[in-house]
């Protein structure tokens, strides 16, 4: 089945640093999701996006439906060690279709 | 307190050995899911159901089983066939079928199997 190409695979930042990480694809997608795994847990959701260019926030992050509906983005402000994680994105092409994911981002937060 | 469960957390079998995990969800969605995880993987999905007494095969199927007897669970066996079926185990519930808002997922907390 297809993956979304989610990148950067890992990354390892400084506490208080702000990330950004993102999610494309060939096809067109209706909603991007966004999800956050700790260790030996199931995925949490973050933020879901159901309008092309729609840009919106929870707390410190911000995820963004790209305007060509290809994409999204999501970003990290001011990162603190409860961060650290495997940040997953998610798009759906219609009702009645699964989601396809990305292989996600694994965060690494250094104090 | 509504939500998805899966139990056990941990589940050691042996090879050869049928097992069946459980994931149960208080939440009223038609939409229910198994993915498997493996390091570096990604989410898999197994099967989907999203209806009662109906299901569909995801993309990596073969060695497994599901059931769908009842709204709120959908039970995933792990046969024999499964050729390397140590992995996390994740299950998943929607409101399901309308596209939007309804099709967003919400996960259980996942069992790890480990055959030995």
């Amino acid at each position: 089945g297809q993956q979304l190409n989610q990148s950067p695979q890992s990354m390892f930042i400084q506490e208080g640093e702000d990330v950004s990480m993102n999610c494309t694809s060939s096809s067109i997608f209706n909603t991007w999701l966004w999800y956050k795994q700790d260790p030996g847990e199931g995925p949490v959701l973050l933020i879901a996006l159901y309008k092309a260019g729609e840009l919106t926030s929870n707390g410190r992050l911000t995820a963004q439906f790209g305007i060509t509906r290809k994409d999204s983005f999501l970003n990290i402000s001011a990162s603190i060690p409860s961060d650290v994680g495997i940040y997953f994105c998610a798009g759906l092409r219609s009702g009645n279709t699964p989601l396809v994911f990305g292989k996600g981002t694994r965060l690494s937060v250094i104090a | 307190d509504g939500g998805i469960t899966q139990s056990p957390k941990y589940l050691f079998r042996k090879e050869g050995q049928n097992v069946t995990l459980s994931c149960e969800q208080n939440l009223n969605h038609d939409a229910m899911y198994w993915y498997r995880q493996d390091p570096g993987q990604g989410l898999r999905l197994i099967y989907y159901s999203q209806i009662v007494n109906d299901f569909q095969k995801g993309d990596i199927a073969e060695g497994y089983s599901v059931s769908r007897e009842k709204k709120e669970s959908f039970p995933l066996t792990v046969t024999s066939a499964q050729k390397n079926p140590t992995a996390f185990y994740l299950c998943a519930s929607s409101i399901g079928g309308a596209g939007g808002p309804t099709d967003t997922q919400y996960f259980g907390p996942g069992t790890r199997l480990t055959v030995l």
